[in-house]
This record gives structure tokens, C-alpha cells and sequence, in this order.
């Protein structure tokens, strides 16, 4: 059964970074891309970029410097970094292979 | 970046009733490959979304036959022939043709 499931932290102070995992189960990330798409409350979906099968990544280009897409493929994980966050990256933050989602993280960004 | 525009941006709906939503792009989704990558999606309320359509027509697994999708190069619609209460939500077209992907605004099916 296909799986994924965000975690990291709910609340990041403005200007620091956040980091989030995407833990997997079901499906080799050699063989499946791995999205983040985002979601700022009561608003639509953001697509945040890509890590394909191959290892490459692709990033929506309002966000491409300051974020980062990585991954252990030896513990299933996907990992997001993104730098100088503001409080209009609060929302919930999902990974996904389009076909299947995890639940989401909620992120808060407040001093 | 392509720009995916939903309409209408919120629907009312009696159950049974039959619904169809625009998703049109500023550019053709067409692959080279030969391939149109225009999915759909619902979100109900509290949940993430699930997908619904994918390549413009094909259903998802276990996706009622009551959602069908249609079009080709920059004009796709998503129909669903007979409303049903756990229909009610936002629905998205999304592409996967050019990076990055882009989704659109979403259509918020509601009951009338």
C-alpha cells in the first residue's frame, strides 16, 4: 500500500528555515517523482517543485532560491528546505506523487 | 509559466444535477511524446486532495463513472453527470505537460 507522510515542525520563527520530511512506504523513489505542493490557509494549491526518479529536481521559479529538494532513497525519505521564511508561507505543506497524497503538515510561520 | 484558468470559481448544485467545469491553458498541454498531462483533482473540506482524472479522460481507480473529462490542446472540461452529497468540494485541474507544474484556482462545488 502506498504511503507517504510529512512531518517537521509546526511553527518556524520569520527568516529561519524550514525543514520537512516525506517518509514513504509502498513505492522505491528510483522509481516514482516525489511533489510538494503547499496550501496557505482557505487558499488554492501551490505547486512547489519535483525530485524525479532519477534524482533531479525541478522548482517553481517564485521559489527556486530558496528552496531545496533532496532525498535518502536508503530510508524512503524526501526532504524540503526552503530559507527566509515569512509569514506568507504559513499553510499546509504536502508531498505527493500525484496519484497519492499524505495528510499534510501544518506549518506556521510567527515570532 | 503556464497559467491553468478555472471557471467557474464556485458552483451551486442540486443533488442529481449535472455540473461541468473549465480549465483553460495559455499554452497547448500537448507533450511531445505525444501525451496531454491534465489531471483533476478534489479536495473535500479537511482532507488533501485526492485525483481524480489524469491524462484529460482517463479515470482513477476506484473514481465513480460519474466524473469524465474531455478536451485537447488548451481547453479541457471536467463533468460530473449527477451530483452526489460527497461530490460537494474544490476541485482542480492541474498540468504536468511544462515545468513547473501549475494548478488552477480551483471550482468550489457547493449544494444549492
Amino acid at each position: 500500500q502506498v504511503q507517504l507522510k510529512e512531518s517537521g515542525p509546526g511553527l518556524v520563527q520569520p527568516s529561519q528555515t524550514l525543514s520537512l520530511t516525506c517518509t514513504v512506504s509502498g513505492f522505491s523513489l528510483t522509481s516514482y517523482n516525489v511533489h510538494w505542493v503547499r496550501q496557505p490557509p482557505g487558499k488554492g494549491l501551490e505547486w512547489m517543485g519535483v525530485i524525479w526518479s532519477g534524482g533531479n529536481t525541478d522548482y517553481n521559479s517564485a521559489l527556486k532560491p530558496r528552496l531545496s529538494i533532496s532525498r535518502d532513497t536508503s530510508k524512503s525519505q524526501v526532504f524540503l528546505t526552503m530559507n527566509s521564511l515569512q509569514t506568507e508561507d504559513t499553510g499546509i505543506y504536502y508531498c505527493n506523487r500525484i496519484r497519492n497524497w499524505g495528510q499534510g503538515v501544518m506549518v506556521t510561520v510567527s515570532s | 509559466d503556464v497559467v491553468l484558468t478555472q471557471t467557474p470559481p464556485t458552483l451551486s448544485a442540486t443533488i442529481g444535477q449535472s455540473v461541468s467545469i473549465s480549465c483553460r491553458s495559455s499554452q497547448s498541454l500537448l507533450h511531445s511524446n505525444g501525451n496531454t498531462y491534465l489531471n483533476w483533482l478534489l479536495q473535500r473540506p479537511g482532507q488533501p486532495p485526492q485525483l481524480l482524472i489524469y491524462l484529460v479522460s482517463r479515470l482513477e481507480s476506484g473514481v465513480p463513472n460519474r466524473f469524465s473529462g474531455s478536451g485537447s490542446g488548451t481547453d479541457f472540461t471536467l463533468k460530473i453527470s449527477g451530483v452526489e452529497a460527497e461530490d460537494l468540494g474544490v476541485y482542480y485541474c492541474v498540468q504536468s505537460t511544462h515545468a513547473p507544474y501549475t494548478f488552477g484556482a480551483g471550482t468550489k462545488l457547493e449544494l444549492k
